[in-house]
């Protein structure tokens, strides 16, 4: 079963440019979340997707957002880029079907901002 | 979310028992205590994850005190692959979502 795929790995952008960050779930997930990995702030929540709807958001302004299709595929695109987005971008899916259930995480994008 | 308290580094001679404690004493009766670990570079990897009884995988135990205030991850024989940061997550398992709060982790350190 081939696991959480995230593309591309690693990505390198100018102040003031766009990114789009992909993300396919493992086959039969419903649920992708994404998170962002810096030193200075560690692993923090971005947001989760479940059948195309956003249910939880984390604490980060409207230049992040993200969606998911129909296949369970997520995107995250972040808009005017700074400096301070450079960052392991990580993309998590899990069964979310009731009772505990575990994520399972990709290998993240390595985005550089200069 | 209740919040975690974990060492911030530890080592531990291969081949011997690591453990690695966690105190959660906030920690309500429906939030499961999760663990997870990165290793430098790559995506955080599920360990185990328990509500009141201990828990064995092939991976490792967990082990959660009567009160549930806090728990011990024991991996039972440390190799030097076990290198990596463990974070101790307690969380509400719900049908509506499935966001992760990390907190700093344990930076194990497994030596030869």
């Amino acid at each position: 079963k081939a696991g959480v795929t995230q593309t591309p790995r690693y990505l390198i952008k100018t102040r003031g440019q766009q990114v789009t960050l992909s993300c396919s779930p493992i086959s039969g997930h419903r649920s992708v979340s994404w998170y962002q990995q810096t030193p200075g702030q560690g692993l923090q929540f971005l947001f989760e997707y479940f059948s195309e709807t956003q249910r939880n958001k984390g604490n980060f302004p409207g230049r992040f957002s993200g969606r998911q299709f129909s296949n369970s595929r997520s995107e995250m695109n972040v808009s005017t880029l700074e400096l301070g987005d450079s960052a392991l971008y990580l993309c998590a899916s899990s069964l979310a079907q009731g009772g505990s259930t575990e994520a399972f995480f990709g290998q993240g994008t390595r985005l550089t901002v200069v | 979310d209740a919040k975690t308290t974990q060492p911030t580094s530890m080592d531990c001679a291969e081949g011997r028992a690591a453990n690695l404690p966690c105190n959660h004493s906030t920690i309500s009766g429906n939030e499961y205590v999760y663990w997870y670990r990165q290793i430098h570079s790559q995506g955080p990897q599920y360990i185990i994850h328990g509500l009141k009884n201990n828990e064995t995988n092939e991976m490792a135990s967990l082990i959660i005190t009567e009160d549930r205030k806090s728990s011990t991850l024991i991996l039972p024989h440390a190799t030097l692959r076990d290198t990596a940061v463990y974070y101790c997550i307690v969380r509400v398992s719900r049908a509506a979502g499935n966001k992760l709060t990390f907190g700093g982790g344990t930076r194990v350190l497994v030596k030869p």
